[in-house]
């Protein structure tokens, strides 16, 4: 049952545009969000988090966009860069449970 | 900074053999969790583990595996007898709490297990 989906298994960007990597899920029980990015031999390093409060959260170059209703969300990066080429993960976890739902990923590859 | 350790980085074993990952998570924090990514497939959530038992676990954590925190830094995961679907790389992470705010999960390089 894939509850957290992404549907781009990949996206190319230029240096220096925006990149907007997108997430859907079905749970509406899910009321935290948070974007991992994962290079190859590594472990998943911690992003960006919304909570389903917000519709909004900002941290420098990336921005995670959440849209309720239509169990949307979508991180926003800009402007990119080369050392942001690495697989993003959207992930989702609910009040009623301590683990994260990850979708499948989309590699990112920026293009000098 | 500091980070959650797994060792070993790799590890190649017989189908049917017992296998145990090993986890450092970081030292103050209290929840702690595996994972497995299948090759080319999505981060699968297996447990989570809070105050010595375990808290929460996937329909894949079934009776052949097993977590421990043997001491007060190690968290490992005992897969009894392997099989070639387990192959795959196994995370850990770990959590200062359950609270919102801090509900982050930091995760370590991973130990890619392979069946043969």
């Amino acid at each position: 049952d894939q509850q957290v989906k992404q549907n781009s298994p990949s996206l190319s960007v230029q240096e220096g545009r925006i990149s907007i990597l997108n997430c859907d899920y079905t749970n509406s029980m899910f009321d935290y969000f948070l974007w991992y990015k994962k290079y190859p031999a590594e472990g998943p390093t911690f992003l960006i988090s919304i909570s389903s409060i917000k519709d909004k959260n900002e941290d420098g170059r990336f921005t995670v966009f959440l849209n309720k209703s239509a169990k949307h969300l979508s991180l926003h990066i800009v402007p990119s860069q080369p050392g942001d080429s690495a697989v993003y993960f959207c992930a989702a976890n609910s009040y009623t449970g301590n683990q994260f739902y990850f979708g499948t990923g989309t590699s990112l590859t920026v293009i000098p | 900074e500091p980070e959650v350790t797994q060792t070993p980085s790799h590890q190649v074993t017989q189908m049917g053999q017992e296998v145990i990952l090993r986890c450092v998570p970081i030292s103050n924090h209290l929840y702690f969790y595996w994972y497995r990514q299948i090759l080319g497939q999505k981060v699968e959530f297996l447990v989570s583990f809070y105050n010595n038992e375990i808290s929460e676990k996937s329909e894949i954590f079934d009776d052949q595996f097993s977590v421990e925190r043997p001491d007060g830094s190690n968290f490992t995961l005992k897969i009894r007898s392997t099989k070639l679907e387990d192959s795959a790389m196994y995370f850990c992470a770990s959590s200062p709490d359950r609270g919102k705010v801090t509900d982050t999960q930091y995760f370590g390089p991973g130990t890619r297990l392979t069946v043969l």
